[in-house]
């Protein structure tokens, strides 16, 4: 049962325009979500997230906006630059679970010169 | 920043043998360890979490006694994968809390196991 989803596997987008990449999930009981970028053989790195209470957040090119009435997420990239290229997680959290975190199935993005 | 210390990056071992992974928080003290597995293209699954000086919670499906995960200190958790198969090949990862009350978590930068 995968209650997070990235139901877009790959995305490629040219430097310098915007990437969106998407999450939608299925538990209403999250209430805290993050954005992770992953590179091969390596552990994720925080890039940005967002509490249920706030509908978007913003640091620096990232910006993660939230539907809760949709049950997803966006995380906007912008303008995009080649060292983005990386896979990228969404990953939720309930309250009261020892903060465990629920991933999504990420998305590979590329980012072309 | 908080870091998060693990070894070995990557290895090879024989079907049988036991491995064991070393997470260490560097600069801060984890309370709790989160432990993940990544097959290739998929998600990162949560294996278990391991609080210190207590025993780990595990996941629905995830066998304990395979994976043997030891959390004796505030800066040291570990995972042994204990008579490994090919198909337990795979990348793991640890993660922790920074602080309490937060949701800064960092990951350690993961170990690629590889059972022949």
């Amino acid at each position: 049962d995968q209650q997070v989803k990235q139901n877009s596997p790959s995305l490629s987008v040219q430097e310098g325009r915007i990437s969106i990449l998407n999450c939608d999930y299925t538990n209403s009981m999250f209430d805290y979500f993050l954005w992770y970028k992953k590179y091969p053989a390596e552990g994720p790195t925080f890039l940005i997230s967002i509490s249920s209470i706030k509908d978007k957040n913003e640091d620096g090119r990232f910006t993660v906006f939230l539907n809760k009435s949709a049950k997803h997420l966006s995380l906007h990239i912008v303008p995009s630059q080649p060292g983005d290229s990386a896979v990228y997680f969404c990953a939720a959290s309930k309250p009261g679970t020892a903060s465990k975190l629920t991933f999504g199935t990420g998305t590979r993005l590329q980012v072309t010169l | 920043g908080a870091v998060v210390s693990q070894h070995p990056s990557r290895v090879i071992c024989k079907s049988g043998t036991s491995v064991k992974i070393e997470c260490r928080s560097l600069d801060f003290q984890a309370t709790t360890m989160f432990w993940y597995r990544q097959f290739p293209k998929q998600s990162l699954m949560l294996m278990a979490t391991s609080n210190e000086g207590s025993k780990a919670t595990y996941e629905q499906g995830v066998e304990k006694d395979k994976f043997l995960i030891n959390h004796a200190s505030l800066t040291l958790s570990t995972l042994t994968v204990t008579s490994a198969h090919p198909e337990d090949s795979s990348f793991y990862i640890c993660s922790a809390r920074v602080r309490q009350g937060s949701y800064g978590y960092t990951f350690g930068s993961g170990t690629r196991l590889t059972v022949v």
